[in-house]
């Protein structure tokens, strides 16, 4: 079975400050990992894939297969990073298994 | 730029009633999922299809929910009857092709169902 989990449901920090949203997830196999954005009134939408290392918005996320973690990072946090934020595995024959989400607020 | 479309984008019903929610996912995209989403949760995915064929159905509630992508393309989910519980966001995705080296879902708005 594959389960994703995200610690906290809800984070606050300061602009500027540094963000970390963790993920630690369980599954068998060698696993896909993916970080999914919602915005206030958007679509749910990718944000980035373990598979690509790239850095986008300047959000990275690295793969820790010792401790089975997908943590998000950014360095500097900006205002218009505040949504919500989902952790997804995904296995073979793409079935998707997602995390409850952690709501990022970036306060002034 | 090409969206996944979905329809409506809410009802509300009365339990023991039979819903319907339509998608039409991108033009070309072979795989189709169907997500529900309860309130505080994430995404719980309830049938993907490939093409017309249903690739995982393990946990779409079979006894009164029922899923088809006849022609390969858009999709409906149906529920019958409906229930209190089943109160939640029905969220669409559509993705290329579901393979290993390339997943990445587009999602449509999702309906937000409300049964009474």
């Amino acid at each position: 079975a594959q389960r994703v989990t995200q610690p906290e449901k809800l984070l606050s920090v300061f602009k500027g400050a540094p963000v970390e949203l963790k993920c630690n997830y369980s599954y068998s196999g060698s696993p896909e990992l993916f970080w999914y954005v919602q915005y206030s009134r958007q679509r749910l939408q990718l944000l980035l894939r373990h598979i690509s290392r790239e850095s986008i918005k300047g959000f990275t996320a690295d793969l820790n297969k010792g401790e089975t973690s997908f943590h998000l990072k950014k360095p500097f946090a900006q205002e218009e990073d505040s949504a919500m934020y989902y952790c997804a595995l995904s296995a073979n024959a793409g079935k998707s298994t997602f995390g409850d989400g952690t709501t990022l607020t970036v306060k002034p | 730029e090409a969206e996944v479309a979905q329809s409506p984008r809410y009802k509300i019903t009365e339990k023991s009633q039979a819903v319907a929610f339509w998608c039409d996912p991108i033009s070309g995209h072979a795989t189709l999922y169907w997500y529900r989403q309860i309130l505080g949760q994430g995404p719980e995915l309830l049938v993907q299809f490939q093409d017309e064929s249903v690739v995982d159905d393990s946990q779409l509630p079979k006894d009164r929910f029922s899923a088809e992508r006849l022609k390969g393309v858009d999709s409906t989910l149906k529920i019958q009857p409906a229930e209190l519980g089943d109160s939640a966001m029905y969220l669409c995705a559509s993705s290329l092709v579901a393979t290993r080296s390339y997943n990445e879902q587009f999602f449509g708005p999702g309906t937000r169902l409300t049964v009474l």
